[in-house]
């Protein structure tokens, strides 16, 4: 079936980054896009930034513009996101989660995010 | 950006109500809009697709409709299993926005 498999939780001091990876089983790795989703403790859902795995190719939200990268290895079907600067604010499940893809017009596809990985909790603190 | 509302928030309700969910966008977003579930401790799991298109092994219960800037989510007789988080989301245009969140709790 089609699975994303996130790393394990990871604790950092501000300043600090940090990396997680997602490795994708199930389907053909380099035809989907993966995003990053992340969840701050009883907050609601943000956006991080997607990844073409083909080309690897890159769209951020303004917000992380300079703090993210997002990367891939496709020979282990495997993607990263790693975040820099690390603050106390960035405290939060990070999830993948990949765009699957509907009908499509001239300009833009329908799309949703399935599945997702079972998120990896990253903690800042001194 | 995107911006989108949710409303009630949050709900309360009993085992067999009617549940509806409204989102609405900041702009006009056709009828590129999902919503997901999320339970406690859990990923998020896309429940419909394109405003009404049902993903596939959710219960028939729930259903989608909409378009242009505003959307229902709605649940025909809640069951137990239902009480969860349920969030709107557009993908109409990068960054994809979500809503703040709509939690069902137990009346």
């Amino acid at each position: 079936q089609v699975q994303l498999v996130q790393s394990g939780a990871e604790v950092k001091k501000p300043g600090a980054s940090v990396k997680v990876s997602c490795k994708a089983s199930g389907y053909t790795f380099t035809s989907y896009d993966i995003n990053w989703v992340r969840q701050a403790t009883g907050q609601g859902l943000e956006w991080m930034g997607r990844m073409n795995p083909n080309s690897g190719n890159t769209d951020y939200a303004q917000k992380f513009q300079g703090r993210v990268t997002m990367t891939r290895n496709t020979s282990i079907r495997t993607a990263y996101m790693e975040l820099s600067s690390l603050r106390s604010d960035d405290t939060a499940v990070y999830y993948c989660a990949r765009l699957d893809i509907g009908d499509c017009s001239s300009t833009r596809c329908l799309n949703w995010f399935d599945p997702w990985g079972q998120g990896t909790l990253v903690t800042v603190s001194s | 950006d995107i911006q989108m509302t949710q409303s009630p928030s949050p709900l309360s309700a009993s085992v067999r109500d009617r549940v509806t969910i409204i989102c609405r966008a900041s702009q006009n977003i056709s009828r590129y809009l999902n919503w997901y579930q999320q339970k406690p401790g859990k990923a998020p799991n896309v429940l419909i697709y394109a405003a009404s298109t049902l993903q596939s092994g959710v219960p028939s219960r729930f259903s989608g409709s909409g378009s242009g800037t505003d959307f229902t989510l709605t649940i025909s007789s809640l069951q137990p299993e239902d009480f969860a988080t349920y969030y709107c989301q557009q993908s109409y245009i990068t960054p994809f926005t979500f809503g703040p969140g709509t939690q069902v709790g137990i009346k």
